[in-house]
């Protein structure tokens, strides 16, 4: 199966700094690569995502990127503020056709 | 539209117990999902289906048995609760054409 892994486990930056969570796969055939945001208490939610055909997607504040050659993408949060506060995953979908979670990621921003 | 919603919200169960988690979409979804998240370990598919009356086995099948009837509908199953299975279980579902899921808030379970 798919090996997923996340970096950083925890991040803290204060309000208006940029955040970087980076994530790591290893199965070449993953075509899909999500973004999900958990807030306290809730399920998970996609944010941004992008297909291997794309090395780029933005979305106001927020953006992926994808290296498919070293088979890792990253979620860059700029201006971040207080309601950026989460946990966050990757999961990149593989050749089995189902997506396989990260570890997640908490971002603490402090006002 | 509801979305994806799931009760009970919490359960606590003794071991050896057996209870069904419910699931149930009204996006008229062909994708359904049962996901458990714990601590530091992100989430684990435990079984999935692909349309009504097809059932699969995910990363975690063990302990768990699932039906799908209707489209709407994906219930879980624990035959005989273990305090293993102490986990926040995630249904989550989505169309065949895209990829994003849609979760629904999770049911907490305890088993003592």
């Amino acid at each position: 199966g798919e090996n997923v892994e996340q970096h950083p486990s925890t991040l803290s930056v204060q309000e208006g700094d940029s955040a970087v969570i980076k994530c790591t796969y290893s199965d070449s055939a993953s075509n899909y690569f999500p973004w999900y945001k958990q807030e306290l208490g809730k399920g998970p939610q996609l944010i941004i995502d992008i297909r291997s055909n794309v090395g780029e997607k933005k979305d106001q504040r927020i953006a992926v990127t994808l290296n498919k050659t070293a088979k890792h993408f990253s979620l860059h949060i700029t201006e971040t503020q207080p309601e950026d506060s989460a946990v966050y995953f990757c999961a990149p979908r593989g050749a089995g056709n189902m997506l396989t979670f990260g570890g997640g990621t908490r971002l603490m921003v402090k006002p | 539209n509801a979305g994806v919603t799931q009760t009970p919200k919490f359960q606590v169960l003794k071991t050896g117990q057996s209870m069904t988690l419910q699931c149930a979409q009204d996006m008229n979804h062909e994708y359904m999902s049962w996901y458990r998240q714990d601590p530091g370990m992100g989430l684990r598919l435990i079984h999935y289906s692909v349309g009504a009356g097809i059932t699969d086995q995910g990363e975690v099948p063990n302990g768990y048995n699932v039906s799908r009837s209707t489209t709407e509908d994906f219930p879980l199953r624990l035959l005989s609760a273990a305090p293993s299975q102490t986990s926040v279980y995630f249904c989550a579902s989505r169309t065949g054409l895209f990829y994003e899921q849609y979760f629904g808030p999770g049911t907490r379970l305890t088993v003592t």
